[in-house]
């Protein structure tokens, strides 16, 4: 399968913990995001790369989330110092270069801080 | 910032019935997406509008792409039990896509 894949697919943290999220885009895309999502609501954006560059970071993402796609192709996204708020599922997608372009989703990566 | 209103935020329907829902925003939209998502997993694309009046289907779901760039609209016909799920539209605004809130689908056997 050539998709988004994310990993872990689950993560439980205890508070002030440290955690670390990675994604795989489709191996031909240039573009990836993050987003985020909470039970009953849509995803909500944090940010995107294209190739290695940062491009855009949302106000959501705070001092303590950090995000990486050092040689243009896996990201990770890191939480430092994790609150209970930060539980939610964290989405990894991708698209090839031009916004309108089809936006394809990995299957999140779910964390539970306790 | 952009936001979408999506509706309904629900539906329970009897299995072989249409379903129909539909997005809409304040601000101008270049493209909408329809998503589905299952518990748990990610938003999976079943349709995507790139144009003004644009009508596309995908098997038995039809979405179509609003005159004014602000609204769309998506169908189901004869829904079937593995239709239910969380339907989302997604529009590309502000160089992000953005979500609406989502029609949580139910379909009584």
């Amino acid at each position: 399968d050539t998709g988004v894949s994310q990993d872990p697919r689950h993560k439980i943290t205890k508070r002030g913990q440290n955690v670390t999220f990675r994604c795989d885009p489709i191996s031909e895309h240039n573009r990836l995001y993050w987003y985020r999502q909470t039970l009953g609501q849509g995803p909500e954006f944090l940010t995107y790369f294209q190739n290695e560059a940062q491009l855009e970071k949302s106000r959501l993402l705070s001092d303590r989330f950090s995000a990486e796609r050092p040689k243009g192709s896996f990201s990770t996204l890191e939480i430092q110092r994790t609150e209970q708020g930060d539980s939610a599922m964290y989405l990894c997608a991708s698209s090839s270069t031009g916004f309108g372009n089809t936006i394809y989703f990995g299957e999140g990566s779910w964390l539970t801080v306790v | 910032g952009q936001q979408l209103n999506q509706s309904p935020q629900s539906m329970f329907i009897q299995e072989g019935e249409d379903v129909s829902m539909n997005c809409t925003s304040s601000s101008i939209f270049n493209t909408w997406l329809w998503y589905k998502q299952d518990p748990g997993e990610g938003p999976v694309l079943l349709i995507a509008l790139y144009k003004a009046g644009e009508l596309t289907s995908n098997g038995r779901l039809t979405a179509q792409f609003g005159i004014t760039r602000k609204d769309s609209f998506l169908n189901i016909s004869a829904s079937i039990p593995s239709d239910v799920g969380i339907y989302f539209c997604a529009g590309w605004g502000a160089q992000k896509l953005v979500f609406g809130q989502g029609t949580r689908l139910t379909i009584n056997p």
